[in-house]
């Protein structure tokens, strides 16, 4: 089972500022098969970046994925008010999938 | 607009057996697998597994084999998963999502999720 590291636990930001998410796998994952997925409390996930680097449908240009092999990283340029939330990682290369277990990002 | 629907909330004793449905609506069913995944109160988000509507074909994690079974009906464009001897490690609220592109390979990221059904165990 590929187990997912993510850091920090939380990050304390303000709106306008930049947020870097890293995504940790025990063993390399292919590209194709990592995506990243925000959660806001009491809703269910959304997909924002799938394939690493490819932004899901109507997903902001503000967010952005990159990285290969056991490090991966979500951006986010200029966060808004409502980028507040849980972004968590995930494998789909092989079963099982797992889930990293999630930076919070609130606000400063 | 493409939707998944969630059957509503459950609470189950311990030993017995939950079904939960999902409605999709939007696309066309078969053309996208269904994946189904929990999430244990001010947990993180647990993968159980994956069904294709297209030939029924599944994927179990391991965590869960021998108490779980995924089905779909694409007559009424509805998924199920059943999770049977439940104990209260299982509660949690369980989602079905699904598959961003296709019905043929599990690998797959999840792009509509339903809203989620909060199922509780408890004697």
């Amino acid at each position: 089972e590929i187990v997912l590291t993510q850091s920090p636990g939380t990050l304390s930001l303000s709106p306008g500022e930049r947020a870097t998410l890293s995504c940790r796998a025990s063993q390399s994952v292919s590209s194709t098969y990592l995506g990243w997925y925000q959660q806001k409390p009491g809703q269910a996930p959304r997909l924002l970046i799938y394939g690493a680097s490819s932004r899901a449908t109507g997903i902001p240009d503000r967010f952005s994925g990159s990285g290969s092999g056991t490090d991966f990283t979500l951006t986010i340029s200029s966060l808004e008010p409502e980028d507040f939330a849980v972004y968590y990682c995930q494998h789909y290369g092989s079963s099982p999938f797992t889930f990293g277990p999630g930076t919070k990002v609130d606000i400063k | 607009q493409v939707q998944l629907v969630q059957s509503g909330p459950e609470l189950k004793k311990p030993g017995a057996s939950v079904k939960v449905s999902c409605n999709s609506s939007g696309y066309i069913f078969t053309y996208n697998g269904i994946n189904w995944v929990r999430q244990a109160p001010g947990q993180g988000l647990e993968w159980m597994g994956w069904i294709s509507p297209y030939n029924g074909n599944t994927k179990y994690a391991q965590n869960f084999q021998g108490r779980l079974t995924m089905t779909t009906d694409t007559s009424t464009s509805t998924a199920y998963m059943e999770l049977r001897s439940l104990t209260s490690d299982d509660t949690a609220v369980y989602y079905c999502a699904r598959a961003r592109y296709n019905w043929k390979d599990y690998r797959d990221a999840v792009d509509i999720w339903g809203q989620g059904t909060m199922v509780t165990v408890s004697p």
